[in-house]
């Protein structure tokens, strides 16, 4: 079936450290892929999508490229903040029961940036 | 501002009542969701609707019901039959059927003692 692996957390960085979380999918067909970002006590925002293979969703600083070969969608930032601290969730979307479109989510992955 | 609202964002209940969590949305989007948070798991779908009047189960929506009689508005009900109710619960909404974004609302954090 569809799936999604995340790295585990927690992630712990010094502010301005480069960022990798690393995410892996299992998926029949052509999914769409996500990052969203969860702060302390509130809901999902979407940080960047890619909809095809060889796409780079951008936002805020940080970067995602779909890669069909590797099934993979790292998230990567070049220099953290203490702002960046959150949980990052990758996601999946592929066709469910044929018409509404489902989103698979990974377990999260903590990052806790100190300054 | 078109958004998400999700109503309260704490909810206390005693086991064995029924508790309905509210979902609204402006954003003029069809299709609706409820999903389920546990700590340190991913979400889970309950339900989703795509349109009024109709609605068809996720993963988890035993112990769960929902309606949709207007396009802004997508209640989920915790029912006593939820054999672990405590929770995050999370609402979404996105505009069509195809592989729209999925907006999210701040959530409702339902404690059962």
């Amino acid at each position: 079936g569809n799936s999604v692996t995340q790295m585990e957390g927690p992630v712990t960085l010094s502010e301005e450290a480069f960022l990798t979380i690393n995410c892996t999918y299992t998926a029949t067909g052509y999914p769409s892929l996500f990052w969203y970002v969860q702060y302390p006590g509130e809901g999902l925002q979407l940080l960047l999508k890619a909809t095809k293979a060889d796409d780079k969703g951008s936002n805020k600083g940080f970067e995602a490229t779909y890669r069909k070969e590797t099934t993979s969608f790292h998230l990567e930032k070049g220099s953290v903040q203490v702002s960046d601290s959150a949980v990052y969730f990758c996601a999946l979307m592929t066709n469910y029961g044929g018409a509404t479109n489902k989103l698979i989510f990974g377990t999260g992955t903590l990052l806790a940036v100190q300054p | 501002d078109g958004g998400i609202t999700q109503s309260p964002k704490y909810l206390f209940r005693k086991e064995g009542q029924n508790v309905t969590l509210s979902c609204e949305q402006n954003l003029n989007h069809d299709a609706m969701y409820w999903y389920r948070q546990d700590p340190g798991q991913g979400l889970r779908l309950i339900y989703y609707s795509q349109i009024v009047n109709d609605f068809q189960k996720g993963d988890i929506a035993e112990g769960y019901s929902v309606s949709r009689e207007k396009k802004e508005s997508f209640p989920l009900t915790v029912t006593s039959a939820q054999k672990n109710p405590t929770a995050f619960y999370l609402c979404a909404s996105s505009s069509g059927t195809g592989f729209y974004e999925q907006y999210f609302g701040p959530g409702t954090r339902l404690t059962v003692t």
